[in-house]
């Protein structure tokens, strides 16, 4: 069982829908990542939280807005999306502190533009 | 040049064989290592941090060569759930960033 739960496990929306993934963990770390991963190809880095403050953000369309309500939650807010943004998206944390450290992965959201 | 670089395989050995990935990266200022597995469907999970001392777990063993930037995974005994695709992972810093390698598939056969 992983101890990065995400929601929802799958998704399909239309390319005019606006919906949102949420991604939760209580290890108490405090670095939570945004990954896309398509089919055979290896997990993109989107987007960087530490300590509940945007750090990196890999030049992502505004389409993808990331929000941290706290340092347990991460949510990825989905509008206007297109047919080549289905994927699955990986959540992530790690401790957060000044070394790098291993990240745990949800299982993710496999999501499906129409 | 890819930033880290794997053979993608696949690698397709029977039970009890012993199996060995590569994986070799471009910036020698990277610090952290780790090998991820990563079963169909299925999101990637740590399966071990790589030191530069070597470290073994069970029937993996990991090794760092920071002077050929080279990091290696020797699997023995291979049992058919060691079937996946095999991640290396490498920090080039303290930015909290991961470069995945495009991962190795390795196929165990009965």
């Amino acid at each position: 069982d992983t101890e990065v739960t995400q929601t929802p496990k799958h998704l399909v929306m239309g390319m005019t829908n606006k919906k949102s993934l949420k991604c939760e963990q209580h290890m108490g770390h405090r670095a939570m990542y945004w990954y896309k991963q398509k089919a055979k190809k290896p997990p993109e880095l989107m987007f960087v939280y530490s300590y509940e403050k945007l750090s990196i953000n890999e030049s992502v369309p505004s389409r993808f807005s990331p929000e941290c309500p706290n340092s347990s939650l991460l949510n990825l807010h989905l509008h206007a999306l297109q047919p080549e943004d289905s994927a699955l998206y990986l959540c992530a944390s790690s401790q957060g502190g000044g070394e790098v450290e291993a990240q745990h992965f949800g299982d993710g959201t496999r999501l499906s533009i129409l | 040049r890819k930033e880290v670089e794997q053979d993608p395989g696949p690698f397709n050995v029977p039970e009890g064989a012993t199996v060995a990935f590569n994986c070799t990266y471009s910036n020698s200022a990277s610090q952290s290592f780790f090998w991820y597995r990563q079963d169909c469907r299925k999101e990637p999970k740590l399966l071990m941090s790589v030191y530069s001392s070597g470290n073994e777990d069970g029937r993996f063993t990991a090794q760092l060569n920071r002077a050929s930037q080279y990091i290696s995974l020797l699997i023995r005994d291979s049992k058919l759930s060691d079937s996946a695709t095999y991640l290396c992972v490498v920090s080039p810093g303290n930015t909290g960033k991961l470069i995945f390698g495009q991962g190795t598939t390795l196929q165990v056969k009965p």
